[in-house]
């Protein structure tokens, strides 16, 4: 089973700042297979970036995925209120395993 | 627009199978093209895959899970169900449903989710 270990855990910064969220994977998982997500409470998730870069339908371009290897990121260029939520990464090499999750909180 | 929906019973026994069912609109099953997939979230542990169907009715089970689950499909009512037997305290957790894109490789990431079921097990 592949491990991903998402940081920090929570992240507190104010609305405009930018936002750096990191993967990190047990074994090399290729860019092709990484997602990210954003949840938020009694909300579905909703799919962000898939492929390691390309965002989902209807995302704006303030979120982008980049990274190979075992090192994921997912940067937000300027927070707006809507983005304080829950983000969590996801490989889909083998049988899928989440990150367990980044808290951007509110400074 | 996709829409996925949970419904089944919020409190099962320990020992008993929980029983799940998802529907599906604003898009066909039948249509190919993706996996459909159960997720859930436990209260500490996190997000954990169980697995998916494809239309066709071929499966592909999380392996620590394997023993005890069994997803089925019916296309004719566009829904996809999840079965999980002998169920411990340890399988509470919100249940999701989501849509996989079928790309590359044999599992995928997930472009639609229902919004959750909290199932909780207990005498």
């Amino acid at each position: 089973e592949i491990v991903l270990t998402q940081s920090p855990g929570t992240l507190s910064l104010s609305p405009g700042e930018r936002a750096t969220l990191s993967c990190g994977a047990s074994q090399s998982v290729s860019s092709s297979h990484l997602a990210w997500y954003q949840h938020k409470p009694g909300q579905a998730p909703r799919l962000l970036i898939y492929g390691g870069s390309s965002r989902a339908t209807g995302i704006p371009d303030r979120f982008s995925g980049s990274g190979s290897g075992t090192d994921f990121t997912l940067t937000i260029s300027r927070l707006e209120p809507e983005d304080f939520a829950v983000y969590y990464c996801q490989q889909y090499v083998s049988s899928p395993t989440f990150g367990q999750g980044t808290k951007v909180e509110i400074k | 627009q996709v829409q996925l929906q949970e419904s089944g019973p919020g409190l099962v026994k320990p020992s008993q199978t929980l029983s799940l069912t998802c529907t599906v609109s604003g898009g066909s099953i039948s249509s190919g093209g993706y996996y459909w997939n159960w997720i859930r979230q436990h209260p500490v542990k996190g997000l954990e895959w169980i697995g998916y169907i494809y239309h066709a009715g071929s499966t592909y089970y999380n392996p620590s899970l394997q023993s005890r689950v069994t997803i089925s499909v019916d296309t004719s009512k566009n829904q996809f169900s999840l079965k999980l037997n002998s169920l411990t305290a340890a399988d509470t957790a919100v249940y999701y449903c989501a849509r996989g894109p079928i790309t590359t490789g044999d599992t995928p990431h997930f472009d639609y989710w229902g919004q959750g079921t909290l199932v909780t097990v207990s005498s």
